[in-house]
């Protein structure tokens, strides 16, 4: 399957670390993207990093991707309360009529 | 509006029963996906329109599911006969283009389906 793995499967950290999460998939992708999931809602897109990237920004977010090791991973920066949620990851790769999403990671920002 | 929205948002219904769940995409996105998210699962594939048509249906689970979008805008996830393996959150997203390297899928809320 294509489906993403986040790693870990849950973060618990205080207010104003760092957050690290990473996500590996298993075929060549056309690019890959972050979500975010509240507890209950719908999923929320974060940022997009194509094949051909190594590394985007998006105000406290750090995406990396490594196509040779097929990984990637999402860094928040000066971590808030409010950025409690799961985050996912998602690929796509061929016609890209599909997003695989991975299984998650939780992260609890504790105030 | 301004968003996906899916209706009902929860929808409770007894083994054996037929359910449709709706999808209304932002206005002017071709592409439209359905998912089905487990509890603490991440979302899983179902099926993905461009247009009218059903470009991808490889991820129904069965003949039970099926689903439409006619006019090419509202889509109607249908399930027949429904089992209680069929609850989870289905949740529907659209995006402007679809196809080899779309950008941002935006989602719904989701439809919680409860089967008793």
């Amino acid at each position: 399957s294509q489906q993403g793995e986040e790693d870990p499967q849950a973060l618990s950290i205080q207010e104003g670390e760092n957050a690290t999460m990473n996500c590996s998939y298993k075929t060549s992708i056309n690019n890959l993207q972050w979500y975010r999931q509240n507890s209950g809602r719908g999923l929320v897109h974060l940022i997009l990093i194509r094949s051909n990237e190594r590394e985007k920004h998006s105000g406290r977010l750090r995406v990396t991707l490594d196509t040779s090791k097929k990984s990637s991973s999402l860094l928040i920066t000066a971590s808030r309360a409010a950025d409690t949620a799961s985050y996912f990851c998602a690929t796509d790769a061929g016609a890209g009529n599909q997003f695989y999403f991975g299984t998650g990671t939780s992260l609890t920002v504790i105030p | 509006g301004a968003g996906v929205s899916q209706t009902p948002s929860n929808k409770v219904t007894e083994k054996g029963k037929y359910v449709e769940l709706r999808c209304d995409p932002i206005s002017g996105h071709t592409a439209l996906y359905w998912y089905r998210q487990s509890l603490g699962q991440g979302p899983e594939f179902l099926i993905y329109f461009q247009g009218t048509g059903a470009a991808d249906d490889s991820g129904l689970p069965n003949d039970r599911f099926f689903a439409v979008r006619p006019e090419g805008s509202v889509s109607t996830l249908k399930i027949q006969r429904t089992e209680r393996g069929d609850s989870a959150v289905y949740l529907c997203a659209s995006s402007r283009f679809g196809g080899q390297g779309t950008g941002e899928l935006f989602f719904g809320e989701g439809s919680r389906l409860t089967v008793l």
